[in-house]
């Protein structure tokens, strides 16, 4: 089972919005709802921040938020500040031999 | 509330083997159906899952650390703990632990601590 494929970065401005995306197959991603989002600042570890593809995970900004269409699942920061300049990964619990795949990562700058 | 705790020797040398303990609080190792999990990540690259040991003691592993890698869990001290075989410089990472609360979704991580192996 292959990684799932995030662009290696985005950017965008203070205010705006912008979206990252998150590719698998249809035995993954496609599968089922069970996706999750990590936030990860320069030496901390990972934070869970989006499960169930739309789920907040508690104390989590409403400015996050996410979505699935088919084998694609997207986290869209809306209203981006200097405090979402992080690298983001997302999950996809799987059914096969390794319980859950990771995509590659996407860092996030902030104009 | 839940606090996870890594622990073990930071530099590993080639062929030995790497052993890091993860310690618990706020939960006990053998509650619910959290799946208590190894990750890893080399440096400057992404996200590994390395395996996990269930409540029961069952472990499940990553298939391609399958023949190097025990995941075990203990329970007297409320710890588990993963040990790597045979390690090389391709092992280097910051590894981390984590809950699991079932279907890949990581809720609680310790800090992580970096390995590095090198003679």
């Amino acid at each position: 089972q292959s990684a799932l494929t995030q662009p290696a970065s985005v950017s965008g401005s203070p205010g705006q919005s912008l979206t990252i995306s998150c590719t698998g197959t249809s035995t993954d991603i496609g599968k089922h709802n069970l996706v999750s989002w990590y936030q990860q600042h320069p030496g901390k570890a990972p934070k869970l921040i989006i499960y169930d593809v739309t789920y907040h995970s508690p104390g989590v900004p409403r400015r996050f938020s996410g979505s699935k269409s088919g084998n694609t699942a997207s986290l869209t920061i809306s209203g981006l500040q200097a405090e979402d300049e992080a690298d983001y990964y997302c999950t996809s619990y799987t059914l096969g031999t390794v319980h859950v795949l990771f995509g590659g990562g996407t860092k996030v700058t902030v104009l | 509330q839940v606090q996870l705790q890594e622990s073990g020797p930071g530099l590993v040398k080639p062929s030995e083997t790497l052993s890091l303990t993860c310690s618990i609080s706020g939960v006990s190792v053998t509650s619910g159906v959290f799946k208590w999990t190894w990750i890893r990540q080399s440096a400057g690259k992404g996200l590994t899952w390395l395996g996990y040991v269930s409540p029961t003691g069952s472990p499940t592993y990553n298939p391609s650390l399958r023949s190097r890698l025990t995941i075990t869990q203990e329970t007297a001290r409320n710890q588990f703990s993963l040990q790597l075989a045979s390690v090389t410089a391709a092992d280097t990472a910051v590894y981390y632990c984590a809950r699991d609360r079932g279907v890949g979704d990581f809720d609680s991580w310790g800090q992580g601590t970096l390995v590095t192996v090198a003679s």
